[in-house]
């Protein structure tokens, strides 16, 4: 089963707006991390975030997480046409190595 | 640097066919991961690779094996295809520090017919 589940599984928001995805798992993890997925091509690393670290930010894009509510949020700033995608959650757990294990996903519609 | 390469990009195969997937790292990463994405039931995690060893599996049945090569490429082979196994796979490749971030390739569409 999968460990995450996010949450909106779909949003359409206008250009320049703000986008924002939740993401919750249920094990203890050593880092949660978020990809992007262009129209069933591959995943685009985007950022991630270490079980001791609370926020992170990378140009438009703020993690959030929250270990003790088990919970992670991704906000897109100022949105653009080209944001559009679908947006993954993956977390790695302790002692499991480099293993991924996503959430169903975010698809993220932007209109221009 | 170039990016993750994965060939064949399409594949359409029969129903009791076999078939191998192929996957060449970035340059310097060690460590090969693959994945399978279907709309039902999303991106699963099948096994990781590093250094010509097999560090982690996922729940897929023994007709789903895979290895990988002193070069760090990786393959992966399905026998027997059932229909259920038409997805697009994707391999990830990492520096090998076990819980890095990972570089997907732009994956290989199966369908099995």
């Amino acid at each position: 089963s999968q460990q995450g589940e996010e949450d909106p599984q779909a949003l359409s928001i206008q250009e320049g707006e703000n986008a924002t995805m939740n993401c919750s798992y249920k094990t203890s993890i050593n880092n949660l991390q978020w990809y992007r997925q262009n129209s069933g091509r591959g995943l685009v690393h985007l950022i991630l975030i270490r079980s001791n670290e609370r926020e992170k930010h990378s140009g438009r894009l703020r993690v959030t997480l929250d270990t003790s509510k088990k919970s992670s949020s991704l906000l897109i700033t100022a949105s653009r046409a080209a944001d559009t995608a679908s947006y993954f959650c993956a977390t790695v757990i302790y002692n499991q190595g480099g293993k991924l294990i996503f959430g169903q996903g975010t698809e993220l519609s932007v209109k221009p | 640097k170039a990016g993750v390469t994965q060939t064949p990009r399409y594949l359409i195969k029969t129903r009791g066919q076999q078939v191998t997937l192929s996957c060449s790292p970035i340059s310097g990463h060690r460590s090969v991961s693959w994945y399978q994405q279907t709309p039902g039931q999303g991106l699963q995690f099948l096994f990781e690779y590093f250094s010509e060893t097999q560090r982690n599996k996922g729940n897929f049945p023994g007709r789903f094996s895979g290895r990988q090569f002193s070069n760090s490429r990786s393959e992966m082979n399905v026998s027997t295809l059932e229909l259920g196994d038409s997805a697009l796979y994707l391999c990830a490749s990492s520096r090998g520090q076990g819980s890095a971030e990972q570089y997907f390739g732009p994956g290989t569409r199966l369908t099995v017919t």
